[in-house]
């Protein structure tokens, strides 16, 4: 069985460049979550969907982050115009019927540095 | 509001030794635990989790973690680590009721021959 595949793997910008970060969770996972990783912190929940409603968005910078999810499958986290500060790795994860015990399923990530 | 601390940033030990990494979690209402690894270039997956009933919960690896609801802690042991034990270690808590999952700022396990 396949698992989550985040694409890209590492990004390279200069500030105030957008990016652009696309995820595919496990087959028949309705619940999908984007996460922030900074060095040496805890991954934290950036936004959270079921199918394709984004229920819980309260962490996202909306200023400069947005989501989508059209079809209850793959999602793109997007930032722009992104900032030196966004340096980070952006994780997606997966889970079955809204990850009520905990137990979700992470992809490699995506580096980004910006520059 | 639930938050972990995991106080140890780094655990050096030599391969074969006992090691314990530490996890206490504060929250108002009960909670799951969880303890997810990271090896490097990989990314996180679920080590162990207490969910309900007995409170000392195994992998399948030789690591386990007991919950302790007194002192609010859910530390990781294993009796006799190996070289491909050496990873990043996090520990999150989550209250009951489709509340989100938090992290722990994660403990980086090294271990040495």
């Amino acid at each position: 069985e396949a698992g989550v595949v985040q694409s890209p793997r590492y990004k390279i910008i200069e500030k105030k460049q957008p990016v652009a970060f696309w995820c595919n969770p496990i087959s028949g996972h309705n619940t999908l979550y984007w996460y922030l990783q900074n060095l040496g912190q805890g991954p934290e929940l950036l936004i959270r969907y079921e199918n394709e409603e984004a229920v819980d968005d309260s962490q996202l910078p909306k200023d400069r982050f947005s989501a989508e999810r059209l079809k209850g499958v793959d999602s793109t986290l997007k930032i722009q115009p992104a900032e030196l500060g966004d340096s980070a790795v952006y994780l997606c994860a997966s889970s079955f019927g809204g990850g009520l015990t905990g137990e979700l399923f992470f992809g490699e990530g995506s580096r980004l540095t910006v520059l | 509001a639930q938050s972990v601390t995991q106080l140890d940033s780094q655990v050096p030990v030599f391969e074969e030794a006992p090691v314990e990494l530490r996890c206490n979690y504060s929250s108002s209402v009960s909670v799951y635990l969880f303890w997810y690894v990271q090896y490097p270039n990989q990314g996180l997956q679920l080590l162990l989790k207490y969910l309900s009933g007995s409170t000392l919960v195994e992998s399948i690896n030789g690591f386990e973690a007991e919950f302790n609801k007194s002192q609010t802690s859910f530390h990781l042991r294993k009796p006799s680590v190996h070289i491909s034990d050496t990873a990043e270690y996090f520990c999150a808590v989550q209250g009951t009721g489709f509340q989100k999952l938090v992290f722990g700022t994660g403990t980086r396990l090294l271990v040495s021959p």
